[in-house]
C-alpha cells in the first residue's frame, strides 16, 4: 500500500485477554517503530526494529508486551493478559532508514480494555 | 526519561498571529524533527533539521536548532484556524541503535 497500515483500527477487549496489533509498513522501509499514546499525552516509545532485529526494546512497559517483525515487513505487537491501564492508541511508524529520514505514521489502533 | 520538554504545553492565538513552540533535549542528536497530529491519531512529518544546520524553512514554517543549548523552536507565521493541532518534536541521538524519541507536545489552538 501507499502508506503505513495498522489493524484493527479499534479493539475492545476484556481484561486478562491477549491482543495482537498489526502494522504493515511502507514497502522498502527498514526501520519500524511502535509507540503508545494515552489520551492527551505525548508518544511513549515502545520498541523499534531495524530490519527484523530490535536494537532498542527499552520502552516495553512490562514482560506482557512483545513485538516481532518478520521478513523485514509486517510487525505485530502482542499484549498478554491485558490490563485497563493498557488502554491507549498504539501508533506504528516506518522510515526508509533510521537516521536522517522522516517517519511515516499509520492511523493507530485504539485499544480499550474493559 | 529520554523525552525532552516542549513549551508551552498549550498555546492559544488568533488567526494571523505567529506561533512559537520550543523543544529542549538532553543528549547530543543526529537530527531533530517536528511533527503535527490532528485528532489524536497519525502524525505527519513537517520538517527535519540536521545537527549541523541552524535554521530551516518550509512554507510558513521556520525551525531553528541551537545544539549548544540543546534546543529547537518551531515558528508558524500568519497562523490559520487549520493550523490547530498538536505539535511534537522528535530526535534521533548519535548513540547507535537508538530510536526516534518524541517530546510531550504543544497543543496549538488558532481561533478565527
Amino acid at each position: 500500500g501507499a502508506g503505513v497500515s495498522q489493524s484493527p483500527s479499534n479493539k475492545v477487549t476484556e481484561k486478562g485477554k491477549d491482543v495482537e496489533l498489526r502494522c504493515d509498513p511502507i514497502s522498502g522501509h527498514t526501520a519500524l517503530y511502535w509507540y503508545r499514546q494515552s489520551l492527551g499525552q505525548g508518544l511513549e516509545f515502545l520498541i523499534y526494529f531495524q530490519g527484523n532485529s530490535a536494537p532498542d526494546k527499552s520502552g516495553l512497559p512490562s514482560d506482557r508486551f512483545s513485538a516481532e517483525r518478520t521478513g523485514g515487513s509486517v510487525s505485530t505487537l502482542t499484549i498478554q493478559r491485558t490490563q485497563q491501564e493498557d488502554s491507549a492508541v498504539y501508533l506504528c511508524a516506518s522510515s526508509l532508514v533510521v537516521k536522517n529520514t522522516e517517519a511515516f505514521f499509520g492511523q493507530g489502533t485504539r485499544l480499550t480494555v474493559v | 526519561s529520554q523525552q525532552g520538554e516542549e513549551d508551552p504545553q498549550a498555546l492559544s492565538i488568533q488567526e494571523g498571529e505567529n506561533a512559537t513552540m520550543n523543544c529542549s533535549y538532553k543528549t547530543s542528536i543526529n537530527n531533530l524533527q517536528w511533527y503535527r497530529q490532528n485528532s489524536g491519531r497519525g502524525l505527519v512529518h513537517l520538517i527535519l533539521i540536521r545537527s549541523n544546520e541552524r535554521e530551516k524553512h518550509s512554507g510558513r514554517l521556520r525551525v531553528t536548532l541551537d545544539t549548544s543549548k540543546k534546543s529547537s523552536s518551531l515558528l508558524i507565521t500568519a497562523s490559520r484556524a487549520a493550523d490547530t493541532a498538536s505539535y511534537f518534536c522528535a530526535r534521533i541521538t548519535n548513540q547507535a541503535g537508538t530510536a526516534l524519541i518524541f517530546g510531550k507536545g504543544t497543543t496549538l489552538s488558532v481561533s478565527s
